[in-house]
């Protein structure tokens, strides 16, 4: 099915150890995000990428870095994961704006960093 | 700053009856405007959305919302509430800005449903 893949679906990280979430999408689309969840926050952007080869800072790409690897791929990686990066993070992807337009969301990575 | 608005983070309702969810966002352009439910553990689900046009759109599992722009506001609605309605509500806004669209979550209101 179309969509958004995101793996791994659930990952445990000892403090200062790296990882990179990993984002692909069958669409065509042109946009890419990374969004993280936690309680009583809503989602909040990390960062995006409007098209390949560019990328930009969300509201809280602190700890972050991404790479839009080409136009189906958009990883999220962690250098050095911190108790406070414990979260869902989830990808999204869309299209330019037209009449279907809409955001296509993947089934999340639950992260815990102990 | 540009925010989006939820105004209830618990709401209480009884299986039946009616409900409203509140959202307002603080953009001055009319954005486009979604509502999302997550049910727990669960991804986000689409409930519906709105561009422009008839300012009361429908969506999938009876839920409504009416855009108000005197209001800055787009709240939620369904007349009978279900128990399988407990979730976890989301309103968000898409921007055009830059050169690229965003999307900006309220922070979510939870809905009980009690029998």
């Amino acid at each position: 099915n179309a969509g958004v893949t995101q793996t791994p679906k659930f990952q445990v990280l000892k403090t200062g150890q790296s990882m990179t979430l990993q984002c692909a999408q069958d669409m065509n689309h042109n946009s890419m995000y990374w969004y993280r969840q936690d309680p009583g926050m809503g989602l909040r952007l990390i960062y995006y990428s409007a098209s390949e080869g560019t990328t930009d800072k969300g509201e809280v790409p602190n700890g972050y870095n991404v790479s839009r690897l080409n136009k189906r791929e958009f990883s999220l990686r962690l250098e050095s994961a911190a108790p406070s990066q414990t979260s869902v993070y989830f990808c999204a992807s869309t299209s330019d704006r037209g009449p279907n337009y809409g955001y296509t969301f993947g089934s999340g990575t639950r992260l815990t960093v102990v | 700053a540009q925010s989006v608005t939820q105004p209830d983070i618990h709401i209480t309702v009884s299986e039946g009856a009616s409900l409203e969810l509140r959202c307002n966002y603080s953009y001055g352009a009319t954005p486009y405007l979604f509502w999302y439910v997550q049910s727990p553990g669960q991804g986000l689900q689409l409930l519906l959305k709105y561009f422009s046009g008839d300012t009361l759109v429908q969506g999938i599992k009876g839920f409504e919302a009416e855009f108000k722009r005197s209001q800055s506001s787009f709240n939620l609605r369904k007349p009978s509430v279900h128990w399988s309605d407990a979730a976890e509500y989301f309103c968000a806004v898409d921007r055009l800005q830059g050169g690229s669209e965003k999307l900006v979550f309220g922070k979510g209101t939870k809905l009980t449903v009690n029998p």
